[in-house]
């Protein structure tokens, strides 16, 4: 069975510094996989997904970026963190090919910019 | 822009009540609707609706779309504590990869034992 692995589940860092979210999915191949971010009383927000090594697409402008460099693995980055990045973070799978299946969530990060 | 709208904001009842949790959307390009429980940390799958009418069922909670009218419902039967969660309703749009899914603000259900 396919299982995601989201790390890590909180981060308290000051504005201003970089940030590195990793998420990995095991028991697929070829995922889409996505970044959401959940801020309080508003709905999952989605950030980037991939449907390949390699291939993102960016929903939103921001001062965040997303990288694939490995099938399985699904990294959300920063170079310089904002007050306004604080949010719950979550990765998500779906499987790719264009099927129509759901998309499952890992346990997310919490992450405050102090 | 893609909506949508999830009602009631909040929800309190007891244990043993049944709940009707309301999603409607507006959306440019619809394939799928999908309903997620959110305890602490991960929303898991519920259920995927993509045909009107048909009614998806798993022990107390079943829900069913209709596509004339753009809205789904999420009903739970004899509720229990472990129903408290933050219920989201999502809709699919087939225009870019897989899935893009736009998803609603949420429903927080409570079950007072």
């Amino acid at each position: 069975s396919q299982t995601i692995h989201q790390w890590p589940a909180t981060l308290v860092q000051p504005v201003g510094s970089p940030l590195s979210l990793e998420c990995t999915v095991e028991g697929t191949s070829n995922p889409n996989l996505y970044w959401y971010r959940q801020a309080a009383g508003r709905g999952l927000q989605l950030l980037f997904y991939s449907v390949g090594i390699g291939q993102i697409s960016s929903e939103v402008p921001q001062n965040l970026s997303a990288s694939r460099p490995q099938d399985r693995q699904f990294i959300l980055s920063s170079k310089k963190l904002l007050l306004s990045d604080s949010g719950f973070y979550l990765c998500a799978w779906s499987l790719g090919q264009g099927r129509k299946q759901p998309q499952h969530f890992g346990d997310g990060t919490r992450l405050s910019i102090l | 822009e893609d909506k949508v709208v999830q009602s009631p904001l909040s929800l309190v009842v007891h244990e043993g009540d049944t709940v009707t949790l309301n999603c409607s959307y507006e959306v440019t390009n619809f394939r799928s609707l999908l309903w997620y429980k959110q305890e602490k940390k991960a929303p898991t799958f519920l259920f995927m609706l993509t045909s009107s009418g048909i009614e998806k069922k798993s022990g107390r909670l079943s829900s069913i779309l209709d596509k004339k009218e753009l809205f789904s419902i999420l009903n739970i039967t004899a509720t229990q504590t472990g129903d408290s969660a933050v219920y989201l309703c999502a809709v699919g749009d087939p225009n870019f990869g897989n899935e893009k899914l736009t998803f609603g603000t949420g429903t927080r259900l409570t079950i007072i034992p």
